[in-house]
């Protein structure tokens, strides 16, 4: 079992529309858990990170759910600018500075 | 928040050469990594760049492969030695800045590499 999984995707869904996403991951004594966003020949970048209480940026949100070792994306009134792939990222606890990659989702935005 | 370059931007190489990625960061940090990300694949680490000793090797990734070098806290060369087509890839430097509610990396523009 990979030790972080996501839906490869692709989402393909209107400009205005909600979608969400999860990622899966199997270490359940992970600590920190992201999302970054990487566009087509660019490197990744933080998006945002996950907290237990879940939190909130704009029109994204993303939740942590640890009894089902899972995160989660939302977003909502989707923008063509949305479109890219998305990558959740898992801090292991046995190593606070090493970060394990999901395999990333895309998302397009069609108009 | 760093800022990375990494140069070159791209090369196109002859099998059995070898290439030296640079990374350079805008500020000291806490750790540096290198990663491959092959086209529609995520992020593969290689290794951990550490300052003033040897890299530390993820499974599947040997010293004599991908001599990695870091004299400082702020640059860090990769090589990629012997090269193959199944080497071409992208090769992304990343670093690490601890920060309130864990670690944020960043990353490099990234270097394109194809192996004839």
């Amino acid at each position: 079992r990979k030790e972080v999984e996501q839906d490869p995707g692709p989402f393909n869904v209107p400009e205005g529309a909600t979608v969400a996403f999860n990622c899966t991951y199997s270490n359940s004594a992970s600590q920190s858990f992201f999302w970054y966003r990487q566009d087509c020949r660019k490197e990744p970048k933080l998006l945002m990170s996950v907290y237990s209480s879940g939190n909130e940026d704009g029109r994204f949100t993303a939740q942590l759910n640890r009894a089902s070792q899972y995160i989660s994306l939302l977003i909502r009134d989707s923008k063509l600018s949305d479109s890219a792939t998305y990558l959740c990222v898992v801090t292991p606890s046995s190593s606070a500075s090493k970060i394990i990659f999901g395999s990333g989702t895309r998302l397009s935005i069609r108009p | 928040s760093a800022v990375i370059s990494q140069k070159p931007s791209r090369d196109i190489c002859q099998r059995g050469t070898s290439l030296t990625i640079q990374c350079q960061v805008d500020s000291q940090v806490t750790m540096m990594f290198w990663y491959r990300q092959q086209p529609g694949q995520s992020l593969t680490l290689i290794a951990t760049a550490n300052q003033g000793s040897e890299a530390t090797y993820e499974s599947g990734f040997v010293i004599d492969k991908f001599p990695i070098s870091r004299p400082n806290l702020t640059f860090s060369t990769l090589t990629v030695s012997n090269m193959s087509p199944e080497d071409s890839s992208i090769y992304l430097c990343s670093a690490y800045t601890p920060r309130t509610g864990g670690p944020e990396q960043f990353f490099g523009p990234g270097t394109r590499l194809t192996v004839l």
